[in-house]
């Protein structure tokens, strides 16, 4: 069974740039989640999916991030425009059951340096 | 708000020596789950509990949940190279909360 696949791995931008990370989900995963993870702290969930809807959206910073997951399956983050302090690792992960009881699953992530 | 606290924030034990991380909620969870994160990698998904005063084996790892349902801890016994890594705890009523996690070293 494949894992969460994450893109890109890496990337480096300048400030005041957008970035946008794409992520998929094991099959069968209705449950996906984005979280962002700085050095030496745990993931922290910026939004939640069930299917397509985004069930929980409560600490996405919406003025500069968004989210989308068109089809209930893939889905995209975006940080536009991108600030010094979004530098972290962007997590996704998903789950066979609805939140809090599924286990999840997280992709390797995306390390995001903002110059 | 919610949140999940775990201690210590750093362990370095010698190759054989026992290790515990406790995690602490201020609220009764719902369940908890816990990861392990090796150097460079992402969380992957160890365990879950669910009933009150739950204990889980996995090899050498035991883990429990609290009475209360507000604390767990995770134990490894004769500790091993290859358990080097970081290990968060994660609990919830809606969506899960991650600790920050404890820093496991292991010096052969």
């Amino acid at each position: 069974e494949a894992g969460v696949v994450q893109s890109p791995r890496y990337k480096i931008i300048e400030k005041k740039q957008p970035v946008a990370f794409w992520c998929n989900p094991i099959s069968g995963h209705n449950t996906l989640y984005w979280y962002l993870q700085n050095l030496g702290q745990g993931p922290e969930l910026l939004i939640r999916y069930e299917n397509e809807e985004a069930v929980d959206d409560s600490q996405l910073p919406k003025d500069r991030f968004s989210a989308e997951r068109l089809k209930g399956v893939d889905s995209t983050l975006k940080i536009q425009p991108a600030e010094l302090g979004d530098s972290a690792v962007y997590l996704c992960a998903s789950s066979p059951r609805t939140a809090p009881a599924g286990e999840q699953y997280f992709g390797p992530g995306t390390r995001l340096t903002v110059t | 708000g919610q949140q999940v606290m775990q201690i210590p924030q750093y362990q370095h034990v010698q190759e054989g020596e026992d290790f515990t991380t406790y995690c602490n909620s201020s609220t009764t969870l719902s369940n908890i789950q816990w990861y392990k994160q090796r150097p460079g990698g992402h969380p992957v998904f160890l365990i879950q509990l669910v009933k009150s005063g739950e204990v889980k084996k996995q090899k050498r790892l035991t883990f429990q949940f609290g009475e209360a349902k507000k604390n767990s801890s995770l134990h490894i016994t004769a500790t091993q190279t290859t358990d080097v890594g970081t290990y968060f705890c994660a609990g919830g009523v809606g969506n899960l909360i991650f600790g920050k996690g404890t820093k496991l070293s292991v010096k052969p």
